[in-house]
């Protein structure tokens, strides 16, 4: 089973900084890799979707990368804002996939 | 609907009792996901539905659960005999197709206590 595993488990940074959370997988074999957003009380919101043939997907003040064959990738976000507080999950599918492979998440702080 | 909807939003229930929980995917979409997250763990992918077959329930993690899914839309995961260790946030997703490049949408989730 692909393990996910997400650095660090939490972060607390003033606003306006740069950032980045870190994601690592076991099998370099992946379909592709999503980053979610959860909210306290809330689900998860799709963030970006990397396919497996793509190295990077920027959204906004969002930029996150795959490389594949070190088995991680990146979630960095731009200027930082106290809204960007949540929980930020990697997601990557299964060999199966469909069934998604979550990491246990960062939780992000940012302070005014 | 606008999006992923799951009901109740919140279940206490006491050791030993079943529950339901639902699911109302977005519609039109083919393929349904329930995940569960229990606190200090990651999700876990219970099972898939691809219109009204699972072809895995690989996740599901006792014979105490089990769940279906009805005319391509609503599913409903029910847990028998509910255990204290069941105890978590259900979560539902859709994706307009099974294909890996799909993006699942996920629903609010509903948080189940077991006393």
């Amino acid at each position: 089973k692909q393990e996910v595993t997400q650095i660090p488990a939490a972060l607390s940074v003033p606003e306006g900084e740069n950032l980045v959370l870190n994601c690592s997988f076991t099998d370099s074999a992946i379909y592709n890799l999503q980053w979610f957003r959860q909210d306290p009380g809330k689900g998860l919101t799709s963030l970006l979707l990397i396919q497996s043939s793509q190295r990077e997907q920027t959204s906004g003040r969002l930029n996150a990368s795959l490389d594949k064959s070190s088995g991680r990738s990146t979630l960095y976000i731009a200027a930082s804002q106290p809204g960007d507080s949540a929980t930020y999950l990697c997601a990557s599918y299964s060999n199966s996939g469909y069934a998604l492979n979550f990491g246990k998440g960062t939780s992000l702080l940012v302070t005014p | 609907g606008a999006g992923v909807s799951q009901s109740p939003s919140n279940k206490v229930t006491e050791k030993g009792k079943d529950v339901e929980l639902r699911c109302d995917p977005i519609s039109g979409h083919t393929a349904l996901y329930w995940y569960r997250q229990s606190l200090g763990q990651g999700l876990e992918f219970l099972i898939y539905f691809q219109g009204n077959s699972a072809p895995d329930k690989s996740g599901l993690p006792s014979d105490r659960f089990s769940a279906e899914r009805t005319g391509g839309s609503v599913s409903t995961l029910t847990i028998q005999r509910t255990q204290q260790e069941d105890s978590a946030v259900y979560l539902c997703a859709s994706s307009l197709t099974s294909g890996v490049a799909e993006t699942q949408y996920f629903g609010p989730g509903t948080r189940l206590l077991v006393l």
